[in-house]
């Protein structure tokens, strides 16, 4: 597709159940990144990926959260034991090569998680 | 860590009122962009901007990157009704291999009719 697409738009998990979220970047950007946005809050860092590999993974908030990449294309957050403070949007961009634009992200509508 | 404070919260106007809103940071960034976000959707980037001092125009917006590096405003003249949503500032730093973009907190902008 043009843009960023993300899977699933909505999940309603109970805690402890593990989920998985993914996102599919436009097509040739080597830069991926994940946020989180709570209700009515701003976007908090998890996790960047240029090609295949994570130079920052300084966001994630506990080790129930890991993501990763693969063919410098798809990537995948996977949230383990679920707990309601989990329950947010979770926003993935993309962008192009390093160079002076990586800041110009393009977002997805999101994957809003509810964990009751 | 780097944080972006942004001001103000929140805004509420009537149409046609001239708007302003600004970012500063507690370190200095290469780059900030000004995004804005509609309910249900992911931000969507309006402007960016690279060197220190630089205005940038885009329609009726327009936004500065301060000369200290820690700070950047934007401006909408003659607001619209479309104009309505959160909008974020964010500040890339730009490290050796690491692009990581750290977002304010948002302004939300309501037009009372």
């Amino acid at each position: 597709g043009a843009g960023v697409s993300q899977s699933p738009s909505n999940k309603v998990t109970e805690k402890g159940k593990d989920v998985e979220l993914r996102c599919d970047p436009i097509s040739g950007h080597t830069a991926l990144y994940w946020y989180r946005q709570r209700l009515g809050q701003g976007l908090e860092f998890l996790i960047y990926f240029q090609g295949n590999s994570a130079p920052d993974k300084s966001g994630l908030p506990s080790d129930r959260f890991s993501a990763e990449r693969t063919g410098e294309s798809v990537s995948t957050l996977t949230i383990q034991r679920t707990q309601q403070e989990d329950s947010a949007v979770y926003l993935c961009a993309s962008s192009l090569d390093p160079g002076p634009k990586t800041g110009e992200l393009f977002f997805g509508e999101g994957s809003r998680l509810t964990v009751l | 860590g780097q944080q972006l404070n942004q001001s103000p919260q929140s805004m509420f106007i009537q149409e046609g009122e001239d708007v302003s809103m600004n970012c500063t940071s507690s370190s200095i960034f290469n780059t900030w962009l000004w995004y804005k976000q509609d309910p249900g959707e992911g931000p969507v980037l309006l402007i960016a901007l690279y060197k220190a001092g630089e205005l940038t125009s885009n329609g009726r917006l327009t936004a500065q990157f301060g000369t200290t590096r820690k700070d950047s405003f934007l401006n909408i003249s003659a607001s619209i009704p479309s104009d309505v949503g959160i909008y974020f500032c964010a500040g890339q730093s730009r490290n050796f291999g690491n692009e990581k973009l750290t977002f304010g907190t948002g302004t939300r902008l309501t037009i009372i009719p």
